[in-house]
């Protein structure tokens, strides 16, 4: 199984502010890492695929980087709305069994 | 607009079965991939079970392998979830997700709201 690891756990941020998360692979995903943000209530929302495309509708303020083990999702300048917990998600593996990190909660400084 | 709308959850006791369904709209439901995905109370997000587009091709996580039935009926555009010998740690929320593709190895497009299962006693 690969195993994804975010980090950190926790990011306090103000808003405006930059926001830098990472996501991990135990081994290399190629580019088949998704990150999905999630607001209290809700369902995960697709933000990135192939690493670093943006998903319909998502505001370019999201970006996502990295191949093979490593990858970044930034928030170029974090706004209220963006308060949430992002996941990332592997894809890679072959027969199909996705692995998502643990999460990374990004809370209003 | 895509919408996926799951039911058939609830309150269920340890050794029993349920079985969640998901009605699709919005989309050519026969040609894409779907899946099972699950979020324990105050955890992350865990992958449950896929199925190809023509319901030929079907994974299934090590806790879902021999308990869970993935299926679709692409004529009803519906996917369902059997879930047999129900045990306290499958209590979660369950998801009916979208894969990109018709292939079932790409991102999550869309998500169902979510319902919940508890077992308990």
């Amino acid at each position: 199984e690969i195993v994804m690891t975010q980090s950190p756990a926790t990011l306090s941020v103000s808003p405006g502010e930059r926001a830098t998360l990472s996501c991990r692979a135990s081994q290399s995903v190629s580019s088949n890492l998704a990150w999905y943000q999630q607001k209290p209530g809700q369902a995960p929302r697709l933000l990135i695929y192939g690493a670093s495309t943006r998903a319909t509708g998502i505001p370019a303020r999201f970006s996502g980087s990295g191949s093979g083990t490593e990858f970044t999702l930034t928030i170029s300048s974090l706004q209220s709305e963006d308060f949430a917990v992002y996941y990332c998600q592997q894809y890679n593996n072959w027969p199909p069994a996705w692995t998502f990190g643990q999460g990374t909660k990004v809370d209003i400084k | 607009e895509v919408q996926l709308v799951e039911s058939g959850g609830g309150l269920v006791k340890p050794g029993g079965s349920l079985r969640l369904s998901c009605a699709a709209s919005g989309f050519t439901f026969s040609s894409y991939s779907m899946n099972w995905v699950r979020q324990a109370p105050g955890k992350g997000l865990e992958w449950v079970s896929s199925i190809s587009s023509s319901g030929s091709y079907i994974y299934y996580a090590d806790p879902a392998k021999g308990r869970f039935t993935i299926s679709r009926d692409n004529a009803k555009n519906s996917l369902y979830l059997q879930m047999n010998s129900l045990r306290a740690e499958d209590t979660a929320v369950y998801y009916c997700v979208r894969v990109q593709d018709s292939s079932p190895n790409e991102a999550a497009d869309y998500w169902g709201q979510g319902i919940l299962v508890i077992v308990s006693s």
